[in-house]
């Protein structure tokens, strides 16, 4: 199935570093949300995004979504060891009523001491 | 914890088996999704339900797989006749759907593997 590009595919950093991240697709969305999923656990919902353009932020968390509405970014300030895990954006189409999600295909962070 | 939650979180069988996984979304949450996610991949979207009604299904959904929420609360996934092919994750999701600002939270998931 389809899947989004999603960049980069795995980062390590060092702890108190600030980090990006950002996902892109051929589709237009009007929806896009960033997940976070640790090993053999399911994506928890980290920020969730509804109109071109706006900006909003979770603590050290900040996500934009792309004017064109087919791309959207991910920053984490300050990251620290907790932030380890992978990263996964999600966006709905703007067609009709289709509510599923398309995933992208993850950023795997490492934050080391 | 009034989160979703999926039983059972791990599960192994033998080829040609049935399983089936439960779901039990958000309380009042009135929309359900089934999402499959291989290693080293993002989920992939499987069906969803709006209360007790299917509205769609992936062509990831072979014959072989089932889904049902009879009451529109829980939701069962059914696989017959399993494949090696099948061993993924199987996530669940719940939504509560009044207007363009859905949000869909996750379950921790089903591990399924297959022998």
């Amino acid at each position: 199935g389809q899947q989004l590009n999603q960049s980069p595919q795995s980062m390590f950093i060092q702890e108190g570093e600030d980090v990006s991240m950002n996902c892109t697709s051929s589709s237009i969305f009007n929806t896009w949300l960033w997940y976070k999923q640790d090993p053999g656990e399911g994506p928890v919902l980290l920020i969730a995004l509804y109109k071109a353009g706006e900006l909003t932020s979770n603590g050290r968390l900040t996500a934009q979504f792309g004017i064109t509405r087919k791309d959207s970014f991910l920053n984490i300030s300050a990251s620290i060891p907790s932030d380890v895990g992978i990263y996964f954006c999600a966006g709905r189409p703007l067609v009709g009523t289709a509510s599923k999600l398309t995933f992208g295909t993850g950023t795997r962070l490492q934050v080391t001491l | 914890d009034t989160g979703v939650s999926q039983d059972p979180r791990h599960k192994i069988t033998k080829r040609g088996q049935n399983v089936t996984f439960r779901c039990d979304p958000i309380s009042e949450h009135n929309r359900l999704y089934w999402y499959r996610q291989t290693l080293g991949q993002g989920p992939e979207f499987l069906t969803y339900f709006q209360n007790e009604a299917q509205l769609e299904k992936s062509r990831l959904l072979s014959d072989r797989f089932s889904a049902e929420r009879p009451k529109g609360s829980f939701s069962t996934l059914e696989i017959q006749r399993t494949e090696q092919g099948d061993s993924a994750m199987y996530l669940c999701a719940s939504s509560l759907y009044r207007s363009i600002e859905e949000t869909q939270y996750f379950g921790p998931g089903t591990r399924l593997l297959v022998l």
